[in-house]
């Protein structure tokens, strides 16, 4: 089955420089790869995501970038806010009618004033 | 709507105790999910239900664990016999269908087995 690895595991980053969070999958059929933010003691939610027919995706100050061939996907924060402190997953879900996302084991950011 | 909900927010057992937790998809969902979060495993799937019928339950990690949905406003996941290393917090999830990517999270039940 899929299996997601994400690092770094702890990332501590200045207000207002940029963060990367790095994931790599290994089934080459997933076509969807979605980044969830868990602030403490919250829910995950969803704050972008990208299709396998999309090389990059931006909104505002988070963009996603996605390797088919080397298998990896990147989230990168810019102008980083004391509110980006949370946990990051990033996730996998294979081709059409598989429904399981595979979720990486999570980026503790701490964004230092 | 007002989300995915789940009870009990909050669950405190004796080893040996049967837990049932609760959810209830957002309305108009055909998905849904019960993921169980710990320090050391992150995000584990334990099962998925498409229309109410399970359609992979090879995450659920014993016999001990079993989940229904016998409708599809209502899901419960239950632990019998409850152990220590149950501990975690377990999330339930919906989604609109088996092909749309959002997971909308429920806040999750922190359950403690002493």
């Amino acid at each position: 089955g899929e299996n997601v690895e994400q690092h770094p595991s702890t990332l501590s980053v200045q207000e207002g420089d940029s963060a990367v969070i790095k994931c790599t999958y290994s089934d080459s059929a997933s076509n969807y790869f979605p980044w969830y933010k868990q602030e403490l003691g919250k829910r995950p939610q969803l704050i972008i995501d990208i299709r396998s027919n999309v090389g990059e995706k931006k909104d505002q100050r988070i963009a996603v970038t996605l390797n088919k061939t080397a298998k990896h996907f990147s989230l990168h924060i810019t102008e980083t806010q004391p509110e980006d402190s949370a946990v990051y997953f990033c996730a996998a879900k294979g081709p059409e009618g598989a429904q399981k996302l595979v979720f990486g084991q999570g980026t503790r950011l701490t964004i230092n004033p | 709507d007002a989300g995915v909900i789940q009870s009990p927010r909050h669950e405190v057992t004796e080893m040996g105790q049967e837990v049932t937790l609760r959810c209830k998809p957002i309305s108009g969902h055909n998905s849904l999910f019960w993921y169980r979060q710990t320090m050391m495993r992150g995000l584990e799937l334990l099962i998925y239900f498409n229309n109410n019928v399970p359609i992979d339950d090879s995450g659920m990690p014993e016999d001990r664990f079993s989940a229904k949905m016998p409708n599809a406003s209502f899901s419960t996941l239950k632990i019998q016999p409850s152990e220590p290393r149950d501990s975690a917090v377990y999330f339930c999830a919906s989604s609109l269908g088996p092909n749309t990517g959002e997971l909308f999270f429920g806040e999750g039940s922190r359950l403690t087995v002493l």
